[in-house]
C-alpha cells in the first residue's frame, strides 16, 4: 500500500508560470510533510517542509498549501525558473526523526 | 563538517557476490537512513535506525542487512547480491533543532 501518492509524474512549464505538485497521504498520524529537490546525479535536498498545526507555509518562490481534512498537500512554485528544473518528492513521517516515507517524484522541466 | 558521506561512489558486482555500502555523518545525529532510488520507483526505504544501537525494516529490506556501528556510521550490506538490486542507493541522517533530513550523495551499484 502506497502511503504517499504524488502527481502529476512530470511536468512541464513554461518560465514564469506557476508548477504546482500535488500529494495526498492516508496515515493521519503523520505530523511532518517535507518536499525535496532532486538534481541528476544528486541526492534529495530539503526544499521546504510543514507540520500540519498550519494551512500553509511560504519561502521565496516555494510554498506549501496543507488541507489536513483533505490528507492533502501540494507544493507550489511561483514564477518558475528554468534552473528549477529537477525532480521533486513529498514525503511524510510521524514524530520526530521517525522513518520518513516519500511519494514516486514528479519529474518538472521549466521551458526557457 | 562533511555532512553525509558515502562509500565507494560506484560498484559492480557479480550476481552472488557481497558487499558493504559505507555511511557516516558528523552532524551528531541520532536517526540514519538507508534508501534504495530505481526510475519511477521514488525513494524506497530499506532499513533505518532511529538511534544507536537500533535498527528496523523499512519497506524493502529483503536481501540487506545493516549494521549501526556507532552514533556516526551506519552499513548496509548485501550478502548475496541479485540483478534485482541493481540501484543507486542512498544514506541520509536526520535531526537537530529542525528535524532536518540530509542524504549523502549516492552509491551507483551495478550487479552483473
Amino acid at each position: 500500500q502506497q502511503q504517499v501518492k504524488q502527481s502529476p509524474q512530470s511536468l512541464i512549464v513554461q518560465k514564469g508560470g506557476i508548477s504546482i505538485i500535488n500529494c495526498a497521504y492516508e496515515n493521519t498520524a503523520f505530523d511532518y510533510f517535507p518536499w525535496y529537490q532532486q538534481f541528476p546525479g544528486k541526492g534529495p535536498a530539503l526544499l521546504i517542509a510543514i507540520r500540519p498545526d498550519v494551512s500553509e507555509k511560504k519561502e521565496g518562490r516555494f510554498t506549501i498549501s496543507f488541507n489536513k481534512s483533505a490528507k492533502q498537500f501540494s507544493l507550489h512554485i511561483m514564477d518558475s525558473q528554468p534552473g528549477d528544473s529537477a525532480t521533486y518528492f513529498c514525503a511524510a513521517s510521524k514524530g520526530w526523526y521517525d522513518k520518513i516515507i516519500f511519494g514516486k517524484g514528479t519529474r518538472l522541466h521549466i521551458l526557457p | 563538517n562533511a555532512g553525509v558521506t558515502q562509500t565507494p561512489k560506484f560498484q559492480v558486482l557479480k550476481t552472488g557476490q557481497s558487499m558493504t555500502l559505507q555511511c557516516a555523518q558528523d552532524m551528531n545525529h541520532n536517526s540514519m537512513y538507508w534508501y534504495r532510488q530505481d526510475p519511477g520507483m521514488g525513494l524506497r526505504l530499506i532499513y533505518y535506525s532511529a538511534s544507536e544501537g537500533t535498527t528496523d525494516k523499512g519497506e524493502v529490506p529483503n536481501g540487506y542487512n545493516v549494521s549501526r556501528l556507532n552514533k556516526r556510521e551506519f552499513s548496509l550490506r548485501l550478502e548475496s547480491a541479485a540483478p534485482s538490486q541493481t540501484s543507486v542507493y542512498f544514506c541520509a541522517s536526520r535531526g537537530g533543532t529542525a528535524d532536518t533530513q540530509y542524504f549523502g550523495p549516492g552509491t551507483r551499484l551495478t550487479v552483473l
